[in-house]
């Protein structure tokens, strides 16, 4: 497809189990992030990649959270140990530079639920 | 104080009304601008870039004011499909990703 593709799109899992979501970028786009949103708050920037450069991790939130970007294309990010605070949209966003003004185009989100 | 800050509202219009909506951040170094729309459950769009001059895209005008760091978006003749979240969105020097206010909710009614 044309857009940013993540699945799963919704999620319920029990507390302390780990999950992962998946993000796939627009073809060609250098640049992915993810972001979280809770119920009827802001976005939460959590990670980004650029390239084969090291990540900007500076947005996770503990160290239950992780991030890997494999051949600069597909991401995953993994929540280990889940607890009901994580429970929120997940968005993945991707763009064709880093420069400021790179428009980032979002996916449509993965819904986490953590009973 | 939050780098971008704006009013939640509810915003609660008629059709056909003007509405406009204001966000201030708070790194005087940012350089672009932007709003995003969000609809009830679902991902950002990109509504419209702010570029210095101010910009006008149909119905939409966004402003942007270095000196005192506000952005503003104005909305003519209001449509009931204008309902929806307002993000307004700054990317600035040394940061890695947009940064987000929290939303301006509208709603145009019947």
């Amino acid at each position: 497809g044309a857009g940013v593709s993540q699945s799963p799109s919704n999620k319920v899992t029990e507390k302390g189990k780990d999950v992962e979501l998946r993000c796939d970028p627009i073809s060609g786009h250098t640049a992915l992030y993810w972001y979280r949103q809770s119920l009827g708050q802001g976005l939460e920037f959590l990670i980004y990649f650029q390239g084969n450069s090291a990540p900007d991790k500076s947005g996770l939130p503990s160290d239950r959270f992780s991030a890997e970007r494999t051949g600069g294309s597909v991401s995953t990010l993994t929540i280990q140990r889940t607890q009901q605070e994580d429970s929120a949209v997940y968005l993945c966003a991707s763009s064709l530079a880093l420069a400021g003004g790179s428009i980032q185009y979002f996916g449509a989100g993965t819904r986490l639920s953590v009973l | 104080r939050k780098e971008v800050e704006q009013d939640p509202g509810p915003f609660n219009v008629p059709e056909g009304a003007t509405v406009a909506f204001n966000c201030t951040y708070s790194n005087s170094a940012s350089q672009s601008f932007f709003w995003y729309r969000q609809d009830c459950r679902k991902e950002p769009k990109l509504l419209m870039s702010v570029y210095s001059s101010g910009n006008e895209d149909g119905r939409f005008t966004a402003q942007l004011n270095r000196a005192s760091q506000y952005i503003s978006l104005l909305i003519r003749d209001s449509k009931l499909s204008d309902s929806a979240t307002y993000l307004c969105v700054v990317n600035g020097p040394g940061r890695r990703a947009l940064t987000f206010g929290s939303g301006t909710r509208l709603q145009v009614q019947p």
